[in-house]
């Protein structure tokens, strides 16, 4: 089973700067990587597919990076809504996912 | 639109059983695999099943790999899963996701609201 370790656990951040969240797979999983953002009491919402992609309708303040083992997720300009808990997930060994145990992004 | 609603779920003792159900609407079911994906209260999201489009193929994480049966209705355009067995690990919100990496490249993009099992007596 691919491992997908997220770092940090918790981020603090000041509404309009940017964040930097970290992904780290286990084993290679070429550009096959996805995050996710979730707010309480919501279902994941796809943000980026095939590591740097926007999914539909999310805005280009969102964006990722990434190949191989190591990825990134960066928000800039953090807006209210933003504030959230942030997944990845490798889909490399389709359709057996695993994701990340989150990051939780909160207002500093 | 797109839409998956799941229901089903609710409190159920140890050792019983459960059915949960995911209706879709707004795309061609039948193209898509889906999957169930569970979240423990408080907890990250694990996979837990895939079913293939063609109705036959299907995989399970090894937690619920004997315990768990996925399928599929697509003249109904619903996806199940049968949850047998079940022990208080299991007490999660279960969502179900449409998969779109065979069909566009693009990952599980449409999630339910997800519907809350408990497993306690």
């Amino acid at each position: 089973e691919i491992m997908m370790t997220q770092s940090p656990a918790t981020l603090s951040v000041s509404p309009g700067e940017r964040a930097t969240l970290s992904c780290r797979a286990s084993q290679r999983v070429s550009n096959n990587l996805a995050w996710y953002q979730q707010k309480p009491g919501q279902a994941p919402r796809l943000l980026i597919y095939g590591a740097s992609t926007r999914a539909t309708g999310i805005p280009a303040r969102f964006s990722g990076s990434g190949s191989g083992t190591e990825f990134t997720l960066t928000i800039s300009g953090l807006q209210s809504e933003d504030f959230a808990v942030y997944y990845c997930q490798q889909y490399n060994n389709w359709p057996r996912y695993t994701f990340g145990q989150g990051t939780k992004l909160e207002i500093k | 639109q797109v839409q998956l609603v799941e229901s089903g779920g609710g409190v159920v003792q140890p050792g019983r059983s459960l059915t949960l159900s995911c209706a879709a609407s707004g795309f061609t079911f039948s193209t898509y695999a889906m999957h169930w994906v569970r979240q423990a209260p408080g907890k990250g999201l694990q996979w837990v099943a895939v079913m293939w489009s063609d109705g036959v193929n299907k995989d399970y994480a090894d937690s619920v790999k004997g315990r768990f049966t996925i399928s599929r209705d697509n003249s109904k355009s619903t996806v199940y899963l049968q949850m047998n067995s079940l022990r208080p690990e299991d007490t999660a919100v279960y969502y179900c996701a449409r998969d779109g990496v065979v069909v566009s490249g693009v990952p599980t993009d449409c999630w339910g609201q997800g519907t809350l099992v408990t497993v306690s007596s």
